[in-house]
């Protein structure tokens, strides 16, 4: 049975610094990756999807990180913002199409 | 093109009610997948629809239901309401087969309270 684990459960950082945020998962056999943003009370963001062929992925200020073989993904969020105070959700993708997520990271930037 | 709608927002029901929570899909997607996420914790999968067929269901117990409508819209009835069943309820739509490697992309939730 696939088991997602986010590592650590908070994260408080000043502004201006790096923010790393890491999952794993027990069976390597997954199709993607998908890392969200929840935001209080609201439904989830996506940020970046990584296919299970892939090393990592970019989008601006994020990067994400897949190894397979270790089953870990890791968050990075290069020169945090007060904005970017959020829950972070990794999610594997299994061979139904099911998502199976982390319980997520909470993440407070202070200005 | 719009996003993933859901209704209603917020929902409030009472020990051994009924619920019917709506989803309308991303134009264009034909796959619905049902979540659960109670607070403080990540979503848990319900259960799947692909063209209107339900494909694939997690763990959850036979009162929860789906359907999905030929405008690949949803809903998720829950019955016999239980006081465990407070939680944000996702929706989530993607294009192509379920097993296509495609984001999901996620309505705002529904906030169901039962006391």
């Amino acid at each position: 049975k696939q088991e997602v684990t986010q590592i650590p459960a908070a994260l408080s950082v000043p502004e201006g610094e790096n923010l790393v945020l890491n999952c794993s998962f027990t069976d390597s056999a997954i199709y993607n990756l998908q890392w969200f943003r929840q935001d209080p009370g609201k439904g989830l963001t996506s940020l970046l999807l990584i296919q299970s062929s892939q090393r990592e992925q970019t989008s601006g200020r994020l990067n994400a990180s897949l190894d397979k073989s270790s089953g870990r993904s890791t968050l990075y969020i290069a020169a945090s913002q007060p904005g970017d105070s959020a829950t972070y959700l990794c999610a594997v993708k299994d061979s139904w199409g099911k998502l199976q997520f982390g319980a997520g990271t909470q993440v407070v930037v202070t200005p | 093109e719009t996003g993933v709608t859901q209704s209603p927002t917020h929902l409030i029901k009472t020990r051994g009610q009924q619920v019917t929570l709506r989803c309308s899909s991303q134009s264009g997607h034909n796959t619905v997948s049902w979540y659960q996420q109670a607070l403080g914790q990540g979503p848990q999968f319900i259960f799947q629809y692909y063209r209107e067929e339900e494909n694939g269901r997690g763990n959850f117990p036979p009162r929860f239901s789906g359907l999905q409508f030929p405008n690949y819209s949803s809903e998720l009835n829950v019955n016999a309401l239980e006081l465990d069943d407070s939680a944000l309820y996702l929706c989530a739509s993607s294009s192509d087969s379920p097993n296509a490697q495609e984001t999901q992309y996620f309505g705002p939730g529904t906030r169901l309270l039962v006391l």
